[in-house]
């Protein structure tokens, strides 16, 4: 079972559209990430939430924007976005820095 | 900076045979260093972790991985291949005091029937 709930599990949407990736854990963790990874490579960091605040912004367009409600949530607001950002965005917590991940299984997102 | 690479990109073994797939790393100070592994369709799941402790570290599934410091390297191993491992597997060192965590490329783990 996974202990990091992502959803949807699949997304498809133009490139005008609005939509946003959620993204939820009770173990208590105070570290929360988004990666992006395309096929058959591994994930990309994108941001990183430490205490429900910004830690790490991986030089990220601003077409993507993360936001944490709190120590449970995390979401990812996409806006405009370009085809080549269809890959599968994983969310990731971890009690802290350099501490093992827990994975979703990933929102796979394609972009028409 | 830290750094891990993964040698061989594919890996075919036999049903039953040993797995073993390589991982060196590069670090100015004491790595914690992870082996994940991911399955078709779902995210990375730890399958163990070294954190300076014990050089040998035992994980989930039959899998073990044995640090080496004078070889810089931490290579994944399973005495008996199941059809069930087939996945990708990730090598991944965690940044001095950051969130940060460096993968390595992944290596695909083929088991023959």
């Amino acid at each position: 079972d996974t202990e990091v709930t992502q959803t949807p599990k699949h997304l498809v949407m133009g490139m005008t559209n609005k939509k946003s990736l959620k993204c939820e854990q009770h173990m208590g963790h105070r570290a929360m990430y988004w990666y992006k990874q395309k096929a058959k490579k591994p994930p990309e960091l994108m941001f990183v939430y430490s205490y429900e605040k910004l830690s790490i912004n991986e030089s990220v367009p601003s077409r993507f924007s993360p936001e944490c409600p709190n120590s449970s949530l995390l979401n990812l607001h996409l806006h405009a976005l370009q085809p080549e950002d269809s890959a599968l965005y994983l969310c990731a917590s971890s009690w802290g820095p350099r501490q093992p991940q827990h994975f979703g299984d990933g929102t796979r997102l394609s972009i028409l | 900076a830290q750094s891990v690479t993964q040698l061989g990109s594919h890996v075919s073994v036999s049903e039953g045979a040993l797995v073993l797939l390589r991982c060196n790393y590069s670090s100015s100070v004491p790595p914690y260093l992870f082996w994940y592994v991911q399955y078709p369709n779902q995210g990375l799941q730890l399958l163990l972790k070294y954190t300076s402790a014990a050089t040998l570290v035992k994980g989930i599934n039959g899998f073990e991985a044995e640090f080496k410091k004078s070889e810089t390297s931490f290579h994944l191993t399973k005495p008996s291949a199941h059809m069930s491992d087939a996945a990708e597997y990730f090598c991944a060192v965690s940044n001095t005091g950051g969130f940060k965590t460096i993968f390595g490329a992944g290596t695909r783990l083929f088991v023959k029937a």
